[in-house]
């Protein structure tokens, strides 16, 4: 079983659509979460830390569930320039040296 | 401007030779990171270093080296017992405190291509 795993995409979408990103970690040790966004051929960049209570930035909502080890990306009204990969990222466990370990990332595809 | 930086943006490498890959971040950062990304995959650690003069291996370290002579850079080189080197490097960096919620920071990478 991978480390962090995320819903195989693409998820192709029309603009203004919600779309839901999933993913689970197997490590209940692990200590935060992050989603990350990396568009084709650039470098990652974050979005957005994952908080216990659950967190929101415009349109964007992260909520995490430590006991069932899932966490997840909620975008609204989907743009354009919301196409890229979101990557979701585990901080491991303090006695792993606290590395992140990355999903393999969920291509999102928004069509006018 | 503070950031990281990478050189160069695109690395060919000839069978047997070693390439060396630049990091140099301005960030007064401590730790700083290399990963390597293969299409349709996800970011595997290289190696990483938490402070000058010390670096760990991670998760694929064979064929691979570093030093960290300055807190403000670490080289990677990529050795010719690398076997399969064709994909796209990153190299990130982040403040060093155990337990907090710090994450990295990304430059923006390096394409290796084998000749």
């Amino acid at each position: 079983r991978k480390e962090v795993e995320q819903d195989p995409g693409p998820f192709n979408v029309p603009e203004g659509a919600t779309v839901a990103f999933n993913c689970t970690y197997s490590n209940s040790a692990s200590q935060s979460f992050f989603w990350y966004r990396q568009d084709c051929r650039k470098e990652p960049k974050l979005l957005m830390s994952v908080y216990s209570s659950g967190n929101e930035d415009g349109r964007f909502t992260a909520q995490l569930n430590r006991a069932s080890q899932y966490i997840s990306l909620l975008i609204r009204d989907s743009k354009l320039s919301d196409s890229a990969t979101y990557l979701c990222v585990v901080r491991g466990a303090y006695n792993q040296g606290g590395k992140l370990i990355f999903g393999q990332g969920t291509e999102l595809s928004v069509k006018p | 401007d503070g950031g990281i930086t990478q050189s160069p943006k695109y690395l060919f490498r000839k069978e047997g030779q070693n390439v060396t890959l630049s990091c140099e971040q301005n960030l007064n950062h401590d730790a700083m990171y290399w990963y390597r990304q293969d299409p349709g995959q996800g970011l595997r650690l290289i190696y990483y270093s938490q402070i000058v003069n010390d670096f760990q291996k991670g998760d694929i370290a064979e064929g691979y080296s570093v030093s960290r002579e300055k807190k403000e850079s670490f080289p990677l080189t990529v050795t010719s017992a690398q076997k399969n080197p064709t994909a796209f490097y990153l190299c990130a960096s982040s403040m060093f405190e155990r337990g907090t919620k710090e994450t990295q920071y990304f430059g923006p990478g390096t394409r290796l291509l084998v000749l």
